[in-house]
């Protein structure tokens, strides 16, 4: 089914431990989004990429990188990772920025930093 | 600073009543609301939108009013049924204001549809 994927689906970390989390599109979308989610906290967006070849800051990128590796293909890395990373990611991808485009969503990965 | 509010946790309904589901904005320059549908263990998806041009829309069991000059929106499913019970996000956007068209999301709401 098209859509987003995103790996690994879990993964637990000790703190110091880098890793890096794949997303990949196949709806041929221009842009696409890292969230975090954290109880009380909503959908919080760390970076995004309006197109390929670009990547620009959200509203909470400290302790993290992206790649926009090719149209498809987004990561997302933690270098050294935090007990405060714990949390769920989703990774979105859209045609273009604006919200009436609609995102679509992958099915998140769920990281614990101990 | 929280730009989108939805002041309520969790809601709880009964099956075939009303669910409204609030949301509150602080930024005047959003003139673009969505709601989000998550279950557990999903990614969440697009439910229903509204223009700020507009004070209503509606798509089947569900519809979402806009009052612009209280930056407060709601969702109502009527009627409401099981398949229902998830989290729902209200998120908004400006986008007609070049570099802020990116979605920023609300806490959530865990709706839960009592049998």
């Amino acid at each position: 089914n098209a859509g987003v994927t995103q790996t690994p689906k879990f993964q637990v970390l000790k703190t110091g431990q880098s890793m890096t989390l794949q997303c990949a599109q196949d709806m041929n979308h221009n842009s696409m989004y890292w969230y975090r989610q954290d109880p009380g906290m909503g959908l919080r967006l760390i970076y995004y990429s309006a197109s390929e070849g670009t990547t620009d800051k959200g509203e909470v990128p400290n302790g993290y990188n992206v790649s926009r590796l090719n149209k498809r293909e987004f990561s997302l890395r933690l270098e050294s990772a935090a007990p405060s990373q714990t949390s769920v990611y989703f990774c979105a991808s859209s045609v273009s920025l604006g919200a009436n485009y609609g995102y679509t969503f992958g099915s998140g990965t769920r990281l614990t930093v101990v | 600073d929280q730009q989108v509010k939805q002041n309520s946790p969790s809601l709880s309904v009964q099956e075939g009543r009303i669910s409204i589901l609030n949301c509150d904005y602080t930024n005047s320059m959003f003139d673009y609301f969505l709601w989000y549908k998550k279950y557990p263990a999903e990614g969440p998806t697009f439910l229903i939108s509204i223009s700020s041009i507009k004070d209503k829309n509606e798509d089947g069991r569900f519809t979402v009013f806009l009052n612009k000059s209280a930056k407060h929106l709601s969702l109502h499913i009527v009627p409401s049924q099981p398949g229902d019970s998830a989290v729902y996000f209200c998120a908004a956007s400006s986008i007609s204001n070049f570099g802020n068209e990116k979605l920023t999301f609300g806490t959530g709401t865990r709706l839960t549809i009592i049998p």
